[in-house]
């Protein structure tokens, strides 16, 4: 069975800070690797994937996430946090080729001015 | 404007009493899926559905009905809600050859 665990329910940087959100996975097969973002009040928005080209994947609005498949981990990261990046964000997995998501239980980012 | 949309986005409601959450997508997608969404646990998978006439339990189904019907309408029932269903729920749709799924804003549910 397929997991994520995202460590930290909450995290909160000063803007312009870095921005670090931890995922880390387990899966049987080679993964699908996803990270989406949900503002207040709004569904939820896909910022990158990873599906088994670049080990470094660039997603929207200056995020990046890096699979490593020996940490079985696929980090999120920002060099300089934004007030506007202030939202939850969630790591999902799948199976390649599935479409079911497996979710993280998410992590709610606050940016201090 | 390619979109997933549901309806209602906020309701409230009294133990057993049946309900339906309408969930539409635009894209022509075949894959429809609902999740609910719930403190410190993410989002887990209530049904799915492939395409047409083809639907499966996902995670947490139990008290939840699903139908579909056409292609692009993909509906929640709750034939007899109960408070532990109080949740934020999620319709989201995706095309088989990618798997990238598309949300809807979601529905604030609050049974009483």
């Amino acid at each position: 069975a397929q997991s994520v665990t995202q460590l930290g329910s909450h995290v909160s940087v000063s803007e312009g800070a870095l921005v670090l959100l931890r995922c880390n996975y387990s899966s049987s097969v080679p993964p699908y690797l996803f990270w989406y973002v949900q503002y207040p009040n709004q569904g939820l928005q896909l910022l990158l994937k990873y599906t088994s080209a670049a080990t470094l994947v660039k997603g929207i609005n200056g995020f990046e996430a890096e699979f490593k498949k020996s940490e079985t981990s696929f980090h999120l990261t920002k060099p300089s946090a934004h007030m506007s990046d202030a939202a939850e964000y969630f790591c999902a997995v799948s199976k390649q080729g599935a479409q079911k998501l497996v979710f993280g239980q998410g992590t709610r980012l606050t940016i201090n001015p | 404007e390619a979109q997933v949309t549901q309806n209602p986005r906020y309701l409230i409601t009294v133990t057993g009493k049946k309900l339906t959450v309408t969930c539409s997508q635009n894209m022509n997608h075949e894959y429809m899926s609902w999740y609910r969404q719930d403190p410190g646990l993410g989002l887990r998978q209530i049904y799915y559905s492939m395409n047409v006439e083809v639907t499966d339990k996902g995670d947490v189904p139990e008290g939840y009905k699903v139908s579909r019907k056409e292609k692009r309408n993909f509906p929640l029932i709750l034939e007899s809600p109960s408070p532990n269903q109080t949740s934020l729920y999620f319709c989201a749709s995706s095309p088989i050859e990618k798997n990238i799924q598309y949300f809807g804003a979601g529905t604030r549910l609050s049974v009483l």
